[in-house]
């Protein structure tokens, strides 16, 4: 099965408050993880990448936290807004043999006005 | 620049005929892969292609599919004798090397009738 999962498949938050999504990985071979944004409709939409050697990384209003010794990735969203609302995919990538990202469930992230 | 262009963005088969669906990388992008959605779930792994040449052909499966990227031309997915399970979205990505972002198509959606 799939190596990577999700804590909640949905989150729901208030406009303007921080989102935190959560991913588990189980391969610790693996050595670079995307987060991904999928719309309704539409094809997933990068949004922020992490490699191993690192533990952080930020974005514009997004942040990605990476915890090794627990093999768990987080995604930030600060001052959620409307456009926010879709389902983010984290996926990590082997990088040995298998040549494949691997994609977890998926959260619905949906907010309130 | 453009993105990652898929055709069709809708296919209607009835059982038994085949579908063809056409990825057009990034350009500079020589690493392509497929990726099947279900309704309300992630992305499983179908085929990683680079020019010529498949490299983990680990999510296909055994009968029926099959998947290129001629030198020249876009990467096809073929299906043949197509089954009403066969109804899915079916999305590329494509990257410029290993280990690097992933942009997605907007996808194709197979409906089989």
């Amino acid at each position: 099965g799939e190596s990577v999962g999700l804590h909640l498949p949905t989150l729901s938050v208030q406009e303007g408050d921080n989102s935190i999504i959560n991913c588990a990985y189980s391969n610790s071979a693996s050595d670079y993880f995307i987060w991904y944004k999928q719309e309704s409709g539409k094809g997933p939409q990068f949004i922020i990448d992490i490699r191993s050697n690192m533990d952080k990384r930020q974005g514009q209003r997004v942040t990605v936290l990476l915890n090794k010794t627990v093999k768990h990735l987080s995604l930030q969203i600060a001052a959620t807004q409307p456009g926010d609302s879709a389902v983010y995919f984290c996926a990590e990538h082997t990088g040995q043999g298998a040549q494949k990202l691997v994609f977890g469930q998926g959260t619905r992230l949906t907010i309130n006005p | 620049n453009a993105g990652v262009m898929q055709n069709p963005r809708h296919l209607v088969r009835r059982r038994g005929q085949e579908a063809r669906l056409r990825c057009s990388p990034m350009k500079g992008h020589s690493h392509v892969y497929w990726y099947r959605q279900l309704p309300e779930e992630g992305l499983k792994f179908m085929v990683y292609l680079q020019k010529e040449n498949i490299i983990d052909e680990s999510g296909m499966p055994k009968e029926r599919f099959s998947a290129e990227f001629p030198k020249e031309g876009p990467s096809i997915l073929r299906i043949q004798q197509v089954v009403r399970g066969d109804s899915a979205a079916y999305f590329c990505a494509s990257s410029r090397d290993r280990n690097t972002e992933a942009f997605f198509g907007q996808g194709t959606r197979l409906t089989v009738v």
